[in-house]
């Protein structure tokens, strides 16, 4: 069985400082982990994917996770925030990253940016 | 209890076979969405609809349909002009201000 909990509900911030989106999971298997976001009225689009390679990936639009085995973890990061960031962010597990039957979404993020 | 309900969990379809995936919400959300998973990618957008009989392609709308009657359904149908059907398909659903919400998916084998 797995799952994940995003932590925060909502996250503010202004334009220009760092973004933290916080995301735990719980796995029975070496879980695949991604963020994806979802801009108003916008299909949901991948940031990143972590599938036991590097523990810190790279997504698009600067943003970063670091996957902590320790901690259960999977955070997402951003230097800078911009205003075109705020959207609703979701993190997902699964247990096997090619045969995604059991896929685990948290319940989302939703980060406003403030000028 | 209010959720998406995508049915069923697993189906299997003959090569050359028109077959359809429900997906069913009781949250009165106005937008709902079909999405693709393939092996080592993320989630492509297949179709969306933001209101009742109205819907837009998205990035692999290709051998795929939808209707969008009522808005608690939102079926998509996989055609035999689908050249690889074989995926797991996600459908999930928005208000247009608020949360979005997941079904639990569906996996279709082609056999």
């Amino acid at each position: 069985a797995q799952s994940v909990t995003q932590l925060d509900s909502h996250v503010s911030v202004s334009e220009g400082t760092p973004v933290l989106l916080r995301c735990n999971y719980s796995s029975s298997y070496s879980p695949s982990l991604f963020w994806y976001v979802q801009h108003p009225n916008k299909g949901l689009q991948l940031l990143l994917k972590y599938t036991s390679a590097a523990t810190l990936v790279k997504g698009i639009n600067g943003f970063e996770a670091e996957f902590k085995k320790s901690e259960t973890s999977f955070h997402l990061t951003k230097p800078s925030a911009h205003m075109s960031d705020a959207a609703e962010y979701f993190c997902v597990v699964s247990a096997d990253f090619y045969n995604n039957n059991d896929m685990r979404f948290g319940a989302g993020t939703r980060l406003t940016v403030k000028p | 209890d209010g959720g998406i309900t995508q049915s069923p969990k697993y189906l299997f379809r003959k090569e050359g076979q028109n077959v359809t995936l429900s997906c069913e919400q009781n949250l009165n959300h106005d937008a709902m969405y079909w999405y693709r998973q393939d092996p080592g990618q993320g989630l492509r957008l297949i179709y969306y609809s933001q209101i009742v009989n109205d819907f837009q392609k998205g990035d692999i709308a290709e051998g795929y349909s939808v209707s969008r009657e009522k808005k608690e359904s939102f079926p998509l149908t996989v055609t035999s002009a689908q050249k690889n059907p074989t995926a797991f398909y996600l459908c999930a659903s928005s208000a247009m201000t608020g949360r979005t919400f997941f079904g639990q998916g569906t996996r279709l084998t082609v056999v």
